[in-house]
């Protein structure tokens, strides 16, 4: 079955940039959206962004000066950079299946996020 | 934006008890609500989409109903496995989730 991971640097410095990268495993790319979601600690959850294969991408406006999601050429995994960070982009960070997906007709059908990676915790300190 | 409210923001209950939790949409999200169990150190699991339709392999006492900005999700018999953090989400426009709603043993 399809699985996430999410792989980058725990710890980032004030004002530089985040860079994450999810690896989809056990399925495509192709065919589905990808997304982002973050979650400070003892908070709720907060959309980041979508990406889809073919590099269609759509940002929550509150981030959208800061955040770029790309996908890979090999289709086997896609990235989140998020720049000039404070304290207050501190979360764990998921990547997730989702809003949807194309079936073999072209059809869009939008869906709730139905795989999600592990997270991974980023802490911004200096 | 739309806004998600959720609650009560905690639960307290019994292995048994029927529990309901209430998420209301700031404006008309149709149908386009999920339902999400997040446990503590855990990625959030989808347990109902389109408001009512349950995901493969969801036991059948968590039910979801509602439609316009007036949304819950029901558990019918509370399990152990159940007490955890739950979370609407509506993707009507953007994507934005509900506070969480916080199921603990009372």
């Amino acid at each position: 079955q399809v699985q996430l991971q999410e792989s980058g640097p725990g710890l980032v410095k004030p004002s530089e940039t985040l860079s994450l990268s999810c690896t989809v495993s056990g399925g495509s790319i192709r065919s589905y959206y990808w997304s982002w979601i973050r979650q400070p600690p003892g908070k709720g959850l907060e959309w980041i962004g979508y990406i889809n294969y073919s590099g269609s991408t759509n940002y929550n406006p509150s981030l959208k000066s800061r955040v770029t999601i790309s996908v890979d050429t090999s289709k086997t995994h896609f990235s989140l950079k998020l720049s000039s960070v404070t304290a207050a982009d501190t979360a764990v960070y998921y990547c997730a299946r989702g809003p949807g997906y194309y079936d073999s007709s072209g059809y869009y059908y939008v869906r709730g996020f139905d795989i999600w990676g592990q997270g991974t915790m980023v802490t911004v300190s200096s | 934006d739309i806004q998600m409210t959720q609650s009560p923001s905690t639960l307290s209950a019994s292995v048994g008890d029927r529990v309901t939790i209430t998420c209301r949409a700031s404006q008309s999200i149709s149908s386009w609500l999920a339902w999400y169990q997040q446990k503590p150190g855990k990625a959030p699991k989808l347990l109902i989409d389109k408001a009512s339709s349950l995901e493969n392999g969801v036991p059948s006492r968590f039910s979801g109903s509602g439609s316009g900005t007036e949304f819950t999700l029901t558990i019918s018999s509370l399990q152990p496995d159940d007490f955890a953090t739950y979370y609407c989400q509506q993707y009507n426009s953007y994507f934005s989730f509900g506070q969480g709603t916080k199921v603990e043993i009372k």
